[in-house]
């Protein structure tokens, strides 16, 4: 398999849950990022990870955890959400070095949110 | 700190018609720029980048962009449209340095194709 890997594509939850989403790349990358889409609004950049080192937490609610056991998964857990954390959650990956790559990042599919 | 605006949220061209998606970006060190599109309920997918190398850059699907520094532009254009050319379309900048590199994506142009 090849590419940005997420799963679930869709997800429905309560306020009251716990979930997780799981983000799996299989390009040799070593940073990792988490986007959040929602309708009518920019692409927002919640989490970036270095060789499994968060550098980026863009005030991120706290109900929103993640975690990146190395640099090939990425994880985004989720706990007492809101009905407006409802959106796309994407995951992307790309390179560090400038010698290695021009800064692309290359996307997963997203996990598709629905909080009730 | 850089920025795109990307005009019109919205745009609509006929089938066979050329499509101009409009990008502008403001950044004070030399930009990688990048045009990206999305179908619906999909991920983002590269189409095309600008990294310094020649200002006309083609990409992919027969879509192309002239990167214009005196008018600090980036459109993207493709000469006949298509009916599956019909999706989001994501302009974007970064430089480049140590770290991580990050993108900082424009609102988004949603192109619809008329038969």
């Amino acid at each position: 398999e090849t590419g940005v890997t997420q799963t679930p594509r869709h997800l429905v939850m309560g306020m009251t849950n716990k979930k997780s989403l799981k983000c799996e790349q299989h390009l040799g990358h070593n940073a990792m990022y988490w986007y959040k889409q929602s309708a009518k609004k920019p692409l927002e950049l919640m989490f970036v990870y270095n060789f499994k080192e968060q550098t980026e937490n863009n005030s991120v609610p706290s109900r929103f955890s993640p975690e990146c056991p190395n640099s090939s998964h990425l994880f985004l857990h989720l706990h007492t959400l809101q009905p407006e954390d409802s959106a796309l959650y994407l995951c992307a990956s790309s390179h560090l070095s400038p010698l290695a790559g021009t800064g692309e990042l290359f996307f997963g599919e997203g996990s598709r949110l629905t909080v009730l | 700190a850089q920025s795109v605006t990307q005009l019109g949220s919205h745009v609509s061209v006929s089938e066979g018609a050329l499509v101009l998606l409009r990008c502008n970006y403001s950044s004070s060190v030399p930009p990688y720029l990048f045009w990206y599109v999305q179908y619906p309920n999909q991920g983002l997918q590269l189409l095309l980048k600008y990294t310094s190398a020649a200002t006309l850059v083609k990409g992919i699907n027969g879509f192309e962009a002239e990167f214009k520094k005196s008018e600090t532009s980036f459109h993207l254009t493709k000469p006949s449209a298509h009916m599956s050319d019909a999706a989001e379309y994501f302009c974007a900048v970064t430089v480049s340095g140590a770290g991580s590199y990050q993108l900082t994506f424009g609102k988004g142009t949603k192109l619809s194709v008329i038969p």
